[in-house]
């Protein structure tokens, strides 16, 4: 399968723990996105790669949420003392960036859905 | 901040009805518009997306969309739908300048067989 894969696909977890999902993009993407989405909604931003380089982050990423991609391949979001509120479907996307391009395709992974009891 | 809205939250239809789902959105640049499509149990997929040129868009399974400038809005339409297209449709909009997509809320579309 060459398409975006996350892992795990389920977690649960009692409030106050730490948790930590990967997402692995499609090889020859240098572009990778995390989106939360929650009951009754559309994924919602949460930040986004360019390579390794974390260009962008939304107010919806608190102090307890860090992402990363260090070799600018698979990235990592983990969520540090987890609420209830936190308990959602967390989607990774991935496209090709290149300049002069003004759109290139996201595209999506299964996601993870995060339970906080 | 820009916003997409969708009307109808859940459409129900009976096979080989015909279908339009709306969706406006609210910024006043250059934007890219999409509809985004989740089988149940699949993932989100894209349905069609609007760049530059010829506003009238089609996509795969035959839905098509209509970007109204004037209007802020990008409505889909498929002209017969069968059982297989039940699923959540997403509006999405992208300030060309960004690389976020900003997603609706989502039509639940249920088809009667």
């Amino acid at each position: 399968d060459t398409g975006v894969s996350q892992d795990p696909r389920h977690k649960i977890t009692k409030r106050g723990q730490n948790v930590t999902f990967r997402c692995d993009p499609i090889s020859e993407h240098n572009r990778l996105y995390w989106y939360r989405q929650t009951l009754g909604q559309g994924p919602e931003f949460l930040t986004y790669f360019q390579n390794e380089a974390q260009l962008e982050k939304s107010r919806l990423l608190s102090d307890r949420f860090s992402a990363e991609r260090p070799k600018g391949s698979f990235s990592t979001l983990e969520i540090q003392r987890t609420e209830q509120g936190d308990s959602a479907m967390y989607l990774c996307a991935s496209s090709l960036g290149a300049s002069g391009l003004s759109y290139n395709e996201q595209f999506f992974g299964p996601g993870t859905r995060l339970t906080v009891l | 901040a820009q916003s997409v809205s969708q009307h109808n939250h859940h459409v129900i239809l009976s096979e080989a009805a015909s279908l339009e789902l709306g969706c406006n959105y609210s910024y006043g640049g250059t934007v890219n518009l999409f509809w985004y499509v989740q089988y149940p149990g699949q993932h989100l997929q894209l349905l069609l997306k609007y760049f530059s040129g010829d506003p009238l868009v089609k996509g795969i399974k035959g839905f098509e969309a209509e970007f109204i400038k004037s209007k802020f809005s990008f409505n889909l339409r498929k002209p017969s739908v069968q059982w297989s297209d039940t699923a959540e449709y997403f509006c999405a909009v992208k300030v060309s300048s960004a690389s976020k997509i900003i997603f609706g809320s989502g039509t639940r579309l249920s088809i009667r067989p």
